[in-house]
């Protein structure tokens, strides 16, 4: 877990409302991701990062939006189009999106919906 | 399309017996293959990858694994297990070119003392 920081570590959220979950990286990584991991289903990716101001859809983007201002910020909004948002959200960072670098993992931010 | 399969959800295993959790993959062309180890409620922990080269891999914590190219197979073991090594452990693969990584749906090891 180390140079990759989740906040909250527990996140609640009304029906109806956006909630952001903030992912922070101190390792100079290019490429950031993030990924919604359920029971039974492994990790899928919603949406990744190669570079600053640049981000792309993965295989369930839908109900979530993202930005990429700063190099070590990669914030995840779950909007309320999201209708099953209960799920575990784990931010991933590598040095480069294109080639053979390691993914490693923040500590991960557990939604409920209240 | 690339693929990672993981056969079984559990296995279960003495501790101070060899373990083996398997992977299988299907990718285009050759694959980069990965394992991660995941304790409750935290991250995935980064344990080994095959690029090229030798195709017995050694990782963290006492953990290998086996690259079979025939069997596009990607097995991860250990020598003697430990109940500490109990933990939900995920495969994943990048073919080549591609920006994703795909994960399989993971196996959980359960150690007993």
């Amino acid at each position: 877990d180390g140079g990759i920081t989740q906040s909250p570590k527990y996140l609640f959220r009304k029906e109806g409302q956006n909630v952001t979950l903030s992912c922070e990286q101190n390792l100079n990584h290019d490429a950031m991701y993030w990924y919604r991991q359920d029971p039974g289903q492994g990790l899928r990716l919603i949406y990744y990062s190669q570079i600053v101001n640049d981000f792309q859809k993965g295989d369930i983007a839908e109900g979530y939006s993202v930005s990429r201002e700063k190099k070590e910020s990669f914030p995840l909004t779950v909007t309320s189009a999201q209708k099953n948002p209960t799920a575990f959200y784990l931010c991933a960072s590598s040095m480069d999106a294109g080639a053979i670098g390691t993914q490693y993992f923040g500590p991960g931010t557990r939604l409920l919906v209240l | 399309a690339q693929s990672v399969a993981q056969p079984e959800d559990q296995v279960n295993v003495a501790e101070g017996n060899p373990l083996t959790v398997k992977c299988t993959y299907s990718v285009s062309g050759n694959p980069y293959l990965f394992w991660y180890v995941q304790y409750p409620n935290r991250g995935l922990q980064f344990l080994l990858k095959y690029i090229t080269g030798d195709n017995l891999v050694k990782g963290s914590y006492g953990f290998e694994a086996e690259f079979n190219k025939s069997q596009t197979s990607f097995h991860l073991k250990k020598p003697s297990a430990l109940v500490s090594d109990s933990a939900l452990y995920f495969c994943a693969v990048r073919g080549k070119g591609t920006d994703k990584l795909i994960f399989g749906t993971g196996t959980r090891l359960q150690v007993f003392p």
